[in-house]
């Protein structure tokens, strides 16, 4: 079945360490955007990419990474930068970014990042 | 910050009633679209409704939107246990080329 996959679904990590969560899609889809969502908020936008080998900061980069080396993978790294990175992530696709689409917003279940 | 805004935060209905939820955003937008999150998982999209349409019906999901106001409302009727979640607006601008998300509404019903 067509989906996006993200794992780990749970995550623990230590202060000071880099932390890889992985998304992979097999929707074809060209764009994909990262969201952090704290308890009982809304999703913020971390970064998207709405072609390979490109992408942009959403509205909360500072401390995150991201590479768009393949259509269907779309990785986040949160590093040791990012000063409060215990949240929910969730990776989205959608067929294009604007213009040519809905812009309907297809998620994976997300990921649950734990800073010890 | 969000564009979006819901209201309530919160609601708490009996099984058969209707639910209604709010959404106000800031600017210009393309479409506006209703999504569900059920408790720790990730969003399923349940509707859009375009920036020239005023109503739609989906099942039991009616939506309205007024630009003239920049606000949205999600009608759920007949509602369910299962309709328990946290239901969340998202403006599409084309020319950001993104979509910005409120901080949602919990809907509980009781059975």
């Amino acid at each position: 079945d067509g989906g996006i996959t993200q794992s780990p679904k749970y995550l623990f990590r230590k202060e000071g360490q880099n932390v890889t969560l992985s998304c992979e899609q097999n929707l074809n889809h060209d764009a994909m955007y990262w969201y952090r969502q704290d308890p009982g908020q809304g999703l913020r936008l971390i970064y998207y990419s709405q072609i390979v080998n490109d992408f942009q900061k959403g509205d909360i980069a500072e401390g995150y990474s991201v590479s768009r080396e393949k259509k269907e993978s779309f990785p986040l790294t949160v590093t040791s930068a990012q000063k409060n990175p215990t949240a929910f992530y969730l990776c989205a696709s959608s067929i294009s970014p604007s213009g040519r689409n809905t812009g309907e917003l297809f998620f994976g279940e997300g990921s649950r990042l734990t800073v010890l | 910050s969000q564009q979006g805004e819901e209201d309530p935060q919160a609601l708490s209905i009996q099984e058969g009633e209707n639910a209604t939820m709010n959404c106000s955003y800031k600017t210009s937008i393309n479409n506006l679209q209703w999504y569900r999150q059920n408790s720790g998982r990730g969003l399923v999209h349940l509707i859009l409704i375009r920036s020239n349409e005023r109503e739609k019906h989906s099942g039991r999901l009616r939506v309205t939107l007024d630009t003239s106001k920049k606000s949205s409302s999600l009608l759920i009727t007949a509602s369910r246990a299962a309709d328990t979640a946290s239901y969340f607006c998202a403006t599409l601008n084309t020319n950001a080329g993104k979509s910005t998300f409120g901080d949602g509404t919990t809907l509980t019903v009781k059975p």
